[in-house]
This record gives structure tokens, sequence and C-alpha cells, in this order.
């Protein structure tokens, strides 16, 4: 089976960095997904890694170790408004390229 | 470019009732994905259509739900009957496609139906 994990929850400082970790098994893979999700609101991408190594995007970064399964996604400068949850979603390999697997979401709490 | 669009946002019904929600991809988007998201849980996917075809829906409750994308544009996802259980955010999502050029091909998201099953 599919099986993604992630942090329940976490709590950050305004001004901080904060790191949120995702470790996947997955019968196939053709990239890693990081959605952030406001209360109501629908998931929004933020970033994509399909090679090894660290996507930076402005305060944002994602990292991949397909090897380990892991992959992290990196908020620096923390703002208020980035309390949200953090989803990370696996895309299946060749036969599935389309299919999406998610993870139950990280709720991050900024306080000031 | 106008986003996916669904419709209702919300709706309360009584358990046992039918209820139907409405999906409208990103034009040129050839995959269709239904999720349901209970509180504090990722999407689940309960269908995905590639064009007009239902390409994988194991997780779908076929005892009671059914999905629909005639034309391989917008698509109709249906209950009946609801249970207290189905009281959900539903979301539909889509994507360019395996023919699409970028290899990135993320998912976009719509607004979601919020259902309560009373």
């Amino acid at each position: 089976g599919q099986n993604i994990d992630q942090p329940t929850e976490m709590t950050a400082t305004e001004g901080a960095i904060v790191q949120i970790n995702c470790t996947y098994q997955t019968s196939g893979f053709n990239g890693l997904f990081w959605y952030q999700q406001h209360a109501g609101e629908a998931p929004t991408f933020l970033s994509y890694n399909v090679l090894d190594g660290l996507e930076e995007k402005g305060r944002f970064s994602s990292f991949l170790s397909r090897s380990k399964g892991y992959s992290y996604l990196l908020l620096k400068e923390l703002q208020m408004k980035d309390s949200a949850s953090y989803l990370c979603a696996v895309r299946d390999g060749a036969r599935n390229f389309n299919k999406f697997y998610f993870g139950s979401g990280t709720k991050l709490n900024v306080k000031p | 470019e106008a986003g996916v669009v669904q419709s209702p946002r919300y709706k309360i019904i009584e358990k046992k009732q039918p209820v139907a929600f409405w999906c409208n991809p990103i034009s040129g988007h050839n995959t269709l994905y239904w999720y349901r998201q209970n509180l504090g849980q990722g999407p689940e996917l309960l269908i995905r259509y590639e064009n007009e075809e239902a390409v994988d829906d194991s997780q779908l409750p076929k005892d009671r739900f059914s999905a629909e994308r005639l034309k391989g544009v917008d698509s109709t996802l249906k209950i009946q009957p609801a249970e207290l259980g189905d009281s959900a955010v539903y979301l539909c999502a889509s994507t360019p496609g395996p023919g699409g050029t970028s290899g990135r091909t993320e998912q976009f998201f719509g607004p979601g139906t919020r259902l309560t099953v009373l």
C-alpha cells in the first residue's frame, strides 16, 4: 500500500524558520508536491521535487531524497499568514502517472 | 484564466437524501479528480477521469456514489442515499493530463463543497 507520513501539528514563532518533514513509501514515484491549505480553502501548489536536492522558491524551499523516501518543506521568515496546513503528496509512477497520494497534512501555527 | 469551479459551496441535507456536486475543470485539462477530505486529513481520491474515461474508481463506494464526465469536460458526483459519515469536503481538481508539457503537472483544486449530513 501507499504510506505518507507527516507530523500532525507544529508551532513556530513569527520570523523564525520551520521545517516540515514528510516520509513516504509508495509503489511508484514520479514527483513529490507540497501544497498549502488555509482553513476552509482549497489546497494551493507550493513546490515540486522529482530529483534529489533542494528547490528554492522565495521564502519556501523543498528538499527530496528518493533513496530515503524523505522530503521536507522549509519555511523561512515566518509570517502570521503562513498559519495553514501543509500537505505532502506523491505522484505515482509510469502506469499511474496522474495519480497522487496525500499525507494527512501538518497544521502549522505561527505565533507572534 | 478561470480556475476549477465547483458548486454548490455548501450543502446541508438529511441522511438518506440524495445530493449532487458539480465541477468544471480548467479549460484544456484532460484529467479530473474527485477527492473527499475529512477534517484534519488529507484528500482521499474517490475517482479519476482521463477525458471521459474513469481510469481509477477503486476508492469510490459504488453502492451509493456515482460520477460521470460525459463529454470529457465538466463532471458530476452523486451520493444516493447520503449517510452521516459522508459529511466532508468534496474537492474537485484537474491537471493537463499525460499530454501536458510540464513535468511538474501539479493539481489545481476547486474551492470544494462542504457537505453536512444531519
